[in-house]
């Protein structure tokens, strides 16, 4: 089973800052990472998809960038609403299908 | 747009069986994608549970599959999932999803709590 290893665990920032965030493999996914976003109370949410596309209707601010064992998901100006819990999920070895134990990116 | 919406108890004993139902809406069953099932414990991480495509194939997680059972019926656009033999441990939210590649479009997640 393929581990993902997410850090930082919580990530303090300011609306506007740069918030990245990093999402590391046991071994080699190739590309066939994605990042999903979830809100308290609400189910996640689809971000980025094979490492470095964006879902359908996911602002520009998000991007994803990363191949083998390193990814990160980049958001360049945070908004109110950025404010949650991010989760990275590999598919290249499954089942099963794993996801990392999730970063919350909270307001300083 | 098609919706997926999970069903079921929301209280079992433990020993008991879970089971979980998620209606498709606003598309078919039968479309090019797998339908997964995903859980959450209270304050936690989340965890795959498995998927089923139209056929009837399905993938599980190795650490669940001696109790678990996906199953579709396409007569009612829906599919389901059975875990036996449930614990404590077993107390999550369960989300239905479908695949599409990947989960990109979820249900809004049903809490199931084991508990006598």
């Amino acid at each position: 089973e393929i581990v993902l290893t997410q850090s930082p665990a919580t990530l303090s920032l300011s609306p506007g800052e740069r918030a990245t965030l990093s999402c590391r493999a046991s071994q080699s996914v190739s590309s066939y990472l994605a990042w999903y976003q979830q809100k308290p109370g609400q189910a996640p949410r689809l971000l980025i998809y094979d490492a470095s596309n964006r879902a359908t209707g996911i602002p520009a601010r998000f991007s994803g960038s990363g191949s083998g064992t390193d990814f990160t998901l980049t958001i360049s100006s945070l908004e109110p609403e950025d404010f949650a819990v991010y989760y990275c999920q590999q598919r290249s070895n499954w089942p099963p299908t794993t996801f990392g134990q999730g970063t919350r990116l909270e307001i300083k | 747009q098609v919706q997926l919406q999970e069903s079921g108890p929301g209280l079992v004993k433990p020993s008991g069986t879970l089971s979980l139902t998620c209606a498709v809406s606003g598309g078919s069953i039968s479309s090019s994608n797998w339908w997964s099932w995903v859980r959450q414990p209270p304050g936690k991480g989340l965890e795959w549970i498995g998927e089923i495509y139209h056929s009837g194939s399905t993938n599980y997680n190795p650490s669940l599959k001696s109790r678990v059972t996906i199953s579709v019926d396409k007569s009612k656009n829906q599919f389901s999932l059975k875990l036996s033999s449930v614990t404590a441990a077993d107390t999550a939210v369960y989300y239905c999803a479908r695949v599409s590649g990947w989960s990109d479009l979820w249900g809004r997640g049903t809490l199931v709590t084991v508990s006598s």
